[in-house]
Parts: C-alpha cells; sequence; structure tokens
C-alpha cells in the first residue's frame, strides 16, 4: 500500500526566507505524488503533482518540488515565503485510485 | 466551469439526527470521493463511487454511514444518528473517468467541504 509521512507538523519561517516542507513516500509502484494547500476553512488547492515528466515539479505560487527516488523524498519548497503563504500543507500519493495523504504541516509566516 | 459543489458548507445536528451532505461533481467527472478531516488530522479516505456504484467503501465506518452517487443527481454523504465524534470535515473530490483520469496525471478535484458539528 502507497503512504506518505509528512515530517514536521509544524513550520514557522520569516517573510522573504526560504520553506522547506518535507515529505517521504511509500510505494511499491512508480508514485503519483501531490501537494496541496488548505487555507483556513476551505477546501485542498492543487499545489503541483508528480506524474513522472520530470523530477523537478514547478507548481503555483512559486512553489516547487523536487522527486528524489533515491531518497522517496518529494519535499516541497518556496525561496521566497510571502504572508499568503500561511497555510496547512499536505502531501498525498495515489494509491489504486483513492489519494493517501500525510497529518499536513501548518505553515505560519513571522513577518 | 464550475468546480467540485458541495452543500451545505456547514451543518449543525444534535446527537440522534441525521446528516445528509451532498457533491456534485465537476462537468465530466463520472467518479467522486469522499474524505473525512478530523480536528488536527490529515484527510482520510471513505468511500469511492461511480454513478450508481460504490466500488470501494472501506474507509466507511461499519455502521450509521452510507453514501450513494445516483444516475441524476449529486452524490450523497449519509451519516445516520451522528455523535460528537463525527463532527469533521468532509470532502468529496471527482475524477474524470480512467481513460482520461491518466492523461490528468490521476489529480482529484477537491470541493470546499462541509463542516459538520454534532451538538
Amino acid at each position: 500500500a502507497q503512504s506518505v509521512t509528512q515530517l514536521g507538523s509544524h513550520v514557522s519561517v520569516s517573510e522573504g526566507a526560504l520553506v522547506l516542507l518535507r515529505c517521504n513516500y511509500s510505494s511499491s509502484v512508480p508514485p503519483y505524488l501531490f501537494w496541496y494547500v488548505q487555507y483556513p476553512n476551505q477546501g485542498l488547492q492543487l499545489l503541483l503533482k508528480y506524474t513522472s515528466a520530470a523530477t523537478l515539479v514547478k507548481g503555483i505560487n512559486g512553489f516547487e518540488a523536487e522527486f528524489k527516488k533515491s531518497e522517496t523524498s518529494f519535499h516541497l519548497t518556496k525561496p521566497s515565503a510571502h504572508m499568503s503563504d500561511a497555510a496547512e500543507y499536505f502531501c498525498a500519493v495515489k494509491g489504486d485510485y483513492k489519494l493517501s495523504f500525510g497529518a499536513g504541516t501548518t505553515v505560519t509566516v513571522r513577518a | 466551469n464550475a468546480g467540485v459543489m458541495q452543500n451545505p458548507r456547514h451543518l449543525v445536528r444534535r446527537r440522534g439526527q441525521e446528516a445528509r451532505l451532498r457533491c456534485s461533481p465537476m462537468k465530466g467527472h463520472s467518479h467522486v470521493y469522499w474524505y473525512r478531516q478530523l480536528p488536527e488530522e490529515g484527510l482520510k479516505f471513505m468511500v469511492y463511487l461511480q454513478k450508481e456504484n460504490i466500488i470501494d467503501e472501506s474507509g466507511m465506518p461499519k455502521e450509521r454511514f452510507s453514501a450513494e452517487f445516483p444516475k441524476e443527481g449529486p452524490s450523497i454523504l449519509r451519516i445516520q444518528q451522528v455523535v460528537r465524534g463525527d463532527s469533521a470535515a468532509y470532502f468529496c473530490a471527482s475524477s474524470p473517468p480512467p481513460g482520461l483520469a491518466r492523461k490528468a496525471g490521476y489529480e482529484q478535484y477537491f470541493g470546499p467541504g462541509t463542516r459538520l458539528t454534532v451538538t
């Protein structure tokens, strides 16, 4: 069965600093991986997805993620944090058809 | 093109009442998934449906919960005799049929959720 683990339930960064959110996956087949963002009391919005086309995936809002098979990782980064990046971020892996989500990482941005 | 619609957005029920949550998938999507998000937790898969078929309900509690996706109309998640532990956000997602889903990278499109509070 496919699963993901997000390291760190809370991340606090200064505005303008690097954002790094960690995700490791477990999958018996080449995975399809996703990062979603959830703003308070809202639904999930797709940031980016890995579908084996390229190991470095660029998403919306300046985010990108790199798929590293040797490390079974799919970490999410943004070079310069903005106040609007404060939200909860979920990594997910596709199983047969359903998505399995990590527990989430809450990002706070300090002015 | 409207996204996934869910209603109501907020629902308050007293213990013992029934809760009905509705989900209208994106146009052209024939597959619906329901997920539950408990406070301070990630989303957990509940059930996967196609029109008139339940494909996988392995994540559904054995009692009080049921789901349907009729030929016409929205998908319904029904919770009978709600208890306080049912308080959560319930999200619906939809995807295209399998042949098109692969082209879309198997992305699931999420609705805004229904936040159920049981008092």
